[in-house]
């Protein structure tokens, strides 16, 4: 099954605007990492979050870990029309290699 | 730009045709990985091989067959592919099995006719 969930499931911002990702799983997790995904190209990491802690940033990204409610948010602030884009959650479970992808956020950022 | 590459970008095929998609990398990550990306879709597993060892084979029909001839190059074989196969297919690699930050390729993206 499907670990993580992710929403909302599109996004539209005007550039400037925070956006602001949720992602939800369901079993007892290693860490939690986001990916971006641009159309049709690769996915690239943005930054993994341990279960032991409970926020981390890097740039202009904030991510939130809340283990008690099984979920995590990525918050981009001062958004341009660069980051339009997918945005993937994927969960690491515990004793586990696997990493599991969630359903993903559209964000499209306007100019 | 990224360190996974991955070739041909673009296949087409026959249900009848036998191809291979190419991946390779040299950080010296010892554990590769196969994904399946439909579109509007995340990526799902398919194979993980950590030191050149097939680990993980998510249930994957026997038409894909994945191969790592050394510890920077994987594989992946098709034949008598389906049109249901089309898809975005992703190399990835890591530290072994460390549960960490994986690095993908950009993809080679199949067509079955």
């Amino acid at each position: 099954s499907q670990q993580g969930e992710e929403d909302p499931q599109a996004l539209s911002i005007q550039e400037g605007e925070n956006a602001t990702m949720n992602c939800s799983y369901k079993t007892s997790i290693n860490n939690l990492q986001w990916y971006r995904q641009n159309s049709g190209r690769g996915l690239v990491h943005l930054i993994l979050i341990r279960s032991n802690e409970r926020e981390k940033h890097s740039g202009r990204l904030r991510v939130t870990l809340d283990t008690s409610k099984k979920s995590s948010s990525l918050l981009i602030t001062a958004s341009r029309a660069a980051d339009t884009a997918s945005y993937f959650c994927a969960t690491s479970s515990t004793g586990g290699s696997r990493l599991t992808f969630g359903e993903g956020t559209q964000l499209t950022v306007n100019p | 730009d990224t360190e996974v590459t991955q070739t041909p970008k673009h296949l087409v095929m026959g249900m009848t045709n036998k191809k291979s998609l190419k991946c390779e990398q040299h950080m010296g990550h010892r554990a590769m990985y196969w994904y399946k990306q439909k579109a509007k879709k995340p990526p799902e597993l398919m194979f993980v091989y950590s030191y050149e060892k097939l680990s993980i084979n998510e249930s994957v029909p026997s038409r894909f067959s994945p191969e790592c001839p050394n510890s920077s190059l994987l594989n992946l074989h098709l034949h008598a592919l389906q049109p249901e196969d089309s898809a975005l297919y992703l190399c990835a690699s890591s530290q072994p099995l460390s549960a960490g930050e994986l690095f993908f390729g950009e993809g080679s993206r199949l067509t079955v006719l």
